[in-house]
């Protein structure tokens, strides 16, 4: 069966960097791009970008864009999210998720969330 | 950008009510549109996909309608396992943009 799961929780202070992992499994790892989504306290879903793992390409979110890079290991079938340059404004459980296409392109499958707290 | 809107942002209604929930896009995106249920501390799941295309394995009491810039989730008849957020998502750039979200809530 397909899974999604993510590294643990994350404490970190502002300025630091953070990398959150999405282990994938039950499907071609390289056939499916996989985007991160994250939601702030209060607020609502924001997509942060996708990534091919079959290339290794990316695209970001123009908000988002010179502060993270997603990165894979096809070995481990594993995604990557590293963030840097964290303040407050970040903390927020971040998700990956998987894009399939039918009707509409569309997130079939999600990790369980990884919670990253900055706080100083 | 495409700006999405929700609306209510919330709402209170009863088991077995009919509850609707309107996005509205800022331009028109070919039906390119998605919905979203979310539950608190977990991942959120899809409902609708293409406007109107059910998911497999969900209850048929969902439904989406809507094209161009206009869109609606209706749940026929509440159920106790339907309290949650609910977030449109437009698949028709490459922003994959959500809703502000529309939390549903016990009246």
């Amino acid at each position: 069966q397909v899974q999604l799961v993510q590294s643990g929780a994350e404490l970190k202070k502002p300025g630091a960097s953070v990398r959150v992992s999405c282990k994938t499994s039950g499907y071609t790892f390289t056939g499916y791009k996989i985007y991160w989504v994250r939601r702030a306290p209060g607020q609502g879903l924001e997509c942060m970008g996708w990534i091919n793992p079959n290339s290794g390409g990316a695209s970001y979110a123009q908000s988002f864009q010179g502060r993270i890079t997603m990165a894979r290991d096809t070995a481990k079938t594993t995604v990557y999210l590293d963030m840097r340059d964290l303040t407050s404004d970040d903390t927020a459980v971040y998700f990956c998720a998987r894009a399939l296409y039918a009707a509409s392109e569309y997130f079939d499958y999600w990790g369980q969330g990884t919670q990253v707290t900055v706080s100083s | 950008d495409i700006q999405m809107t929700q609306s209510p942002s919330s709402l209170s209604a009863s088991v077995g009510d009919r509850v609707t929930i309107t996005c509205r896009t800022s331009q028109s995106i070919s039906s390119y549109l998605n919905w979203y249920q979310q539950k608190p501390g977990k991942a959120p799941e899809i409902l609708i996909l293409g406007a109107t295309t059910l998911q497999s394995g969900v209850p048929s009491r969902f439904s989406g309608s809507g094209s161009g810039t206009d869109y609606t989730l209706t749940i026929s008849s509440l159920q106790p396992d339907d309290y949650a957020t609910y977030f449109c998502q437009e698949t028709y750039t490459t922003l994959f943009t959500f809703g502000p979200g529309t939390k549903v809530e016990v009246k």
